[in-house]
């Protein structure tokens, strides 16, 4: 059974400072991953899309890194901003569903 | 892009009654439909997967009696909360898996219900 954790689980920084976000998970058989953005109370927001055969994307600031033989990635955002505080999911699809992480809830201090 | 209209986005009922939320692919074929719940300061779980046409399957731990899943269509899924009670405010959303010039999934864009 596909497990996805995402640490650390919640993050404050200040203005400015780049910043990595974890995901790892259990079974390495996926077809891609994807990074999402959730505002409080509010759907989900694509950033970053992932297939097994990539080993990062890139859009704007962000950065996402995949390692499907150790079961890991990682999100990068550069020089962040307090627009930027949000929850950060990550996701796996296996055969044909997608499987979510824990999240990690980010605090950017102006 | 594709796109994934659900509705409502808030809804707050009375405990005992039923609530429908609906989820339409405007401008694909959702030929699958996956239902998630998070509760608050949760990831989002699986509920469900339907497919158009068939009976939905649902994951270890839902009830498919209190949470009804219809697809009839290729652009229309709902979702019903039967007999609603306070614990299953929730934040519902779901996500259609069609053909989008490739295969593609498409989030809607959630509902929050509220049980009082």
């Amino acid at each position: 059974k596909q497990e996805v954790t995402q640490i650390p689980a919640a993050l404050s920084v200040p203005e400015g400072e780049n910043l990595v976000l974890n995901c790892s998970f259990t079974d390495s058989a996926i077809y891609n991953l994807q990074w999402f953005r959730q505002d409080p109370g509010k759907g989900l927001t694509s950033l970053l899309l992932i297939q097994s055969s990539q080993r990062e994307q890139t859009s704007g600031r962000l950065n996402a890194s995949l390692d499907k033989s150790s079961g890991r990635s990682t999100l990068y955002i550069a020089a962040s901003q307090p627009g930027d505080s949000a929850t950060y999911l990550c996701a796996v699809q296996g055969t044909y569903k997608y499987i979510f992480g824990t999240g990690t809830r980010l605090k950017v201090l102006a | 892009g594709a796109v994934v209209s659900q509705h409502p986005s808030r809804v707050i009922c009375k405990s005992g009654t039923s609530v429908k939320i609906e989820c339409r692919s405007l401008d694909f074929q959702a030929t699958t439909m996956f239902w998630y719940r998070q509760f608050p300061k949760q990831s989002l779980m699986l509920m469900a997967t339907s497919n158009e046409g068939s009976k939905a399957t649902y994951e270890q731990g839902v009830e498919k009696d209190k949470f009804l899943i219809n697809h009839a269509s290729l652009t229309l899924s709902t979702l019903t909360v039967t007999s609603a009670h306070p614990e299953d405010s929730s934040f519902y959303i779901c996500s259609a898996r069609g053909w989008q010039g490739h295969y593609g999934y498409t989030f809607g864009s959630g509902t929050r219900l509220t049980v009082v």
